[in-house]
């Protein structure tokens, strides 16, 4: 069972484009989320992250949304560059144990 | 952010030798320590989790004889792949974080090799 899913494997944006990628979860257990970035043998970096009693954070070209209701987030990057390329894990936290549950990512192309 | 480092980055090694990983955190005390493991094309596998001075906690279906974790320090943990064999061959992550923050933070990896 799934717990994070982010359903689109892949997305490919125009540079200085809006990028978006999209986040599911079932368990609404889950009260804080975060959003990695990471290229071909690297360890993920994170990005941003957000609280569930936020709606909205933002981190320079980087925001995240939040809705509870429908348990959906997203990641905003404007404008979007080539460097920015990579692929995006969203990954959720909400137990004592502090494990994180992660997507199976999103890989993003930012084309020149 | 806060930095962890992760070493050796690369080992290659015969089949039947065991491994240890080094996963640091460099600028903060790391209250608990995750290894994760990634397939090619795959998400991340948390493997086991563990918390400075006990013993570590296991996911389902992981061997805790062939991958014996220590986390002797609020800075320092060890994976050592006993025995390795080739179907060990992956990428092996840990991540980090203090007691005060939320965030994991993640070292760069270890790329393992068995032949």
């Amino acid at each position: 069972d799934q717990q994070v899913k982010q359903n689109s494997p892949s997305l490919s944006v125009q540079e200085g484009r809006i990028s978006i990628l999209n986040c599911d979860y079932t368990n609404s257990m889950f009260d804080y989320f975060l959003w990695y970035k990471k290229y071909p043998a690297e360890g993920p970096t994170f990005l941003i992250s957000i609280s569930s009693i936020k709606d909205k954070n933002e981190d320079g070209r980087f925001t995240v949304f939040l809705n509870k209701s429908a348990k959906h987030l997203s990641l905003h990057i404007v404008p979007s560059q080539p460097g920015d390329s990579a692929v995006y894990f969203c990954a959720a936290d909400g137990g004592s144990n502090y494990k994180l549950t992660f997507g199976k990512g999103t890989l993003l192309t930012v084309n020149p | 952010g806060a930095v962890v480092s992760q070493h050796p980055s690369r080992v290659i090694c015969k089949s039947g030798t065991s491994v240890k990983i080094e996963c640091r955190s460099l600028d903060f005390q790391a209250t608990t320590m995750f290894w994760y493991r990634q397939f090619p094309k795959k998400s991340l596998m948390l493997m086991a989790t563990s918390n400075e001075g006990s013993k570590a906690t296991y996911e389902q279906g992981v061997e805790k004889d062939k991958f014996l974790i220590n986390h002797a320090s609020l800075t320092l943990s060890t994976l050592t792949v006993t025995s390795a064999h080739p179907e060990d061959s992956s990428f092996y992550i840990c991540s980090a974080r203090s007691h005060e923050e939320e965030t994991q933070y993640f070292g760069p990896g270890t790329r393992l090799l068995v032949l």
